[in-house]
């Protein structure tokens, strides 16, 4: 079964310092990986994916990812925060046959002004 | 283009009583999913449905919950009877081609259970 574990569960910032955000999952065959995030008051929406090719993909918003293969992970970074940052970040999966997606439980990110 | 809608917005019961939620995804999306989350957690998947018809369904308390997909667009949840437990924000999210590409997702059902 696949899984998605997030490390950092609440991580607090001040506005222009860096931010990485851990994601780790268990599977063992190919794998799909997205970021998404859930702003306040806002619904879940996709910041980047990662299919195949090039493992260091850039999202929206100054986000990227890069995908370890050999670690099983999937961090979040962004150079410089934002207090527009400030959102909940979740880590998903989806692989095998049914691609059905899985997410990990979230870091709640809050950048100070 | 519009999104996927959800309705109710909130919704207050009292354990024992019964609830539905309705979604409509984006036209086109063949692909629905209904996720539950629980406070401080990630999204679990209850049920996608592909079409009307259900491609897993296994995480769904199948004793209490009930979804239906009539003629492959819109969807509702039902759960009879809640329990305490199921307090929860309850996401609709849908997508043309499964979990091959992003989900839409809509604003949630948040339901408390009293």
């Amino acid at each position: 079964a696949q899984s998605v574990s997030q490390h950092n569960h609440h991580v607090i910032l001040s506005e222009a310092a860096s931010l990485e955000l851990g994601c780790n999952y268990s599977y063992g065959g190919t794998v799909n990986l997205f970021w998404y995030v859930q702003y306040p008051g806002q619904h879940l929406q996709l910041l980047l994916k990662y299919f195949s090719g090039d493992p260091l993909v850039k999202g929206i918003k100054g986000f990227e990812a890069e995908f370890i293969k050999s670690k099983f992970s999937f961090n979040l970074r962004k150079p410089s925060v934002q207090w527009s940052d400030t959102a909940e970040y979740f880590c998903a999966l989806s692989s095998g046959g049914s691609y059905i997606p899985t997410f990990g439980r979230g870091t709640s990110l809050i950048v100070h002004p | 283009e519009a999104g996927v809608a959800q309705s109710p917005r909130y919704k207050i019961i009292e354990k024992r009583q019964s609830v539905a939620f309705w979604c409509n995804p984006i036209s086109g999306h063949a692909t629905l999913y209904w996720y539950q989350q629980i406070l401080g957690q990630g999204p679990k998947l209850l049920i996608q449905f592909q079409n009307n018809g259900v491609v897993d369904d296994s995480q769904l308390p199948k004793d209490r919950f009930s979804a239906e997909r009539l003629k492959g667009v819109d969807s509702t949840l039902k759960i009879q009877p809640a329990k305490l437990e199921d307090s929860a924000v309850y996401l609709c999210a849908s997508s043309p081609y499964g979990g091959l590409e992003k989900l839409f997702f809509g604003s949630g059902t948040q339901l408390s259970v009293l």
